[in-house]
């Protein structure tokens, strides 16, 4: 069965600083992985997604995501962190064969410093 | 165009009760799925909905229903409330077409919580 395992269920980091949560993925076929975003009170927003066109995906807000199929990873990354990018991220994936059900991680809460 | 919208935003209800929550999706989306979100589960699939049928169902109790109307909008039902069924509920909508690779979009939710 298709799973996203996230590594870290809180990061921190410094207004300004590198931005990198992490997310491995389980499947035995080509996945398709997006990364999702929910700011509090909110719901879930795409971010970005891979397609398998590109092993980098550039997605909203400066965030990109690199596809490694020797790492089984897809992990979410931004040069410079601003206060507006605190939110919980999720990283998801789904089946070919059940293409409307979204598979999510436990997600990363993102936490700015200023 | 209008987003995906859920009502009522907040819903307060006793253990034992039932509840219904809408959702109506996007002009032209036929593809409503369902989500419960809790701090200790996470979000997990409930069910899809597509042209009025349930195309695809998570693993949850028989306590937990919905169904889609000819405009495509969609209701959840839960009843005999149970304490554990306080969460966030959240609404997706999409073409419905075959292609995991078709984006869903999400609604605000709906938080429910069961005293």
């Amino acid at each position: 069965a298709q799973s996203v395992t996230q590594l870290g269920s809180h990061v921190s980091v410094s207004e300004g600083a590198l931005v990198l949560l992490r997310c491995n993925y389980s499947s035995s076929v080509p996945p398709y992985l997006f990364w999702y975003v929910q700011y509090p009170n909110q719901g879930l927003q795409l971010l970005l997604k891979y397609t398998s066109a590109a092993t980098l995906v550039k997605g909203i807000n400066g965030f990109e995501a690199e596809f490694k199929k020797s790492e089984t990873s897809f992990h979410l990354t931004k040069p410079s962190a601003h206060m507006s990018d605190a939110a919980e991220y999720f990283c998801a994936v789904k089946s070919p064969s059940s293409a409307s059900k979204i598979i999510f991680g436990s997600g990363t809460r993102l936490s700015i410093r200023p | 165009k209008a987003g995906v919208t859920q009502t009522p935003r907040y819903l307060i209800k006793t253990r034992g009760q039932q509840v219904t929550l809408s959702c109506s999706p996007i002009s032209g989306h036929r593809s409503v799925s369902w989500y419960q979100q809790t701090p200790g589960q996470g979000l997990q699939f409930l069910f899809e909905y597509f042209s009025e049928t349930q195309r695809n169902k998570g693993n949850f109790p028989g306590r937990f229903s919905g169904r889609q109307f000819s405009n495509s909008r969609s209701e959840m039902n839960v009843s005999t409330l149970e304490l554990g069924d306080s969460a966030l509920y959240l609404c997706a909508s999409s073409l419905g077409d075959h292609n995991p690779n078709t984006e869903a979009f999400f609604g605000q939710g709906t938080r429910l919580t069961v005293v």
